[in-house]
């Protein structure tokens, strides 16, 4: 089975700031999806990026991109120049493709996110 | 992009009745729907595949009897939590998957008490 793994609980950054929040996961398959999803306090999941496992170009979207190692099994997400709105969970989540595209998602246990201003 | 609907957004009822919750496409067809349940401050987990015309997949250690899902369309899931406990109260997420992306309604808080 996959597992997700996100090692830091909570990060807290300035505003304006850099930071890098860190995801691991663990499969068999070579072909998967990657995606960072945001919960703030309203619990609606948001899409902030997704990465196709056979693209070795790193994903970007305005000012969050990843770092995605697929060796390493590590897809890290890089938040840059922090907002205020930017505060809430992430959550690292897996898909596999050999369910023939019916496969839910594997969530990692979230990083709460501070925005210090 | 997709906007997938949840209704309703939050529900209390007693212990030993039955609730149901609605999770619409409203812009796409989707053939697929999932059903997540989150704890506080814990992370989404998948309990169960709906899939539109053939019954629901469910995952290890969800029970199928308590946890009724029918996709009678191609934009409507609906999960029935029967005789519904009070450790059945969760937030209760649904989702439906457009252009390989997953979109989430907006949960369902169900408290039983």
């Amino acid at each position: 089975a996959q597992t997700v793994t996100q090692s830091q609980p909570e990060m807290s950054v300035q505003e304006a700031e850099t930071v890098t929040l860190s995801c691991t996961y663990d499969t068999s398959e070579s072909d998967y999806y990657l995606f960072w999803y945001k919960q703030p306090p309203s619990r609606q999941m948001i899409l902030v990026i997704r990465q196709e496992a056979y693209k070795q170009q790193n994903a970007t979207e305005n000012r969050f991109s990843v770092n995605f190692q697929k060796a390493a099994k590590s897809f890290s997400l890089k938040i840059s120049d922090s907002q205020l709105g930017d505060a809430a969970m992430y959550f690292c989540a897996y898909r596999g493709l050999t369910g023939g595209g019916a496969d839910g998602l594997t969530f990692g246990k979230g990083t709460h996110l501070i925005i210090q201003p | 992009g997709a906007v997938v609907s949840q209704h309703p957004s939050w529900v209390i009822c007693k212990s030993g009745t039955s609730v149901k919750i609605e999770c619409r496409s409203l812009d796409f067809q989707a053939t697929t729907m999932f059903w997540y349940r989150q704890f506080p401050k814990q992370s989404l987990m998948l309990m169960a595949t709906s899939n539109e015309g053939s019954k629901a997949t469910y995952e290890q250690g969800v029970e199928k009897d308590k946890f009724l899902i029918n996709h009678a369309s191609l934009t409507l899931s609906t999960l029935t939590v029967t005789s519904a406990h009070p450790e059945d109260s969760s937030f209760y997420i649904c989702s439906a998957r457009e252009w390989g992306v997953a979109f989430f309604g907006q949960g369902t808080r169900l408290t039983v008490v």
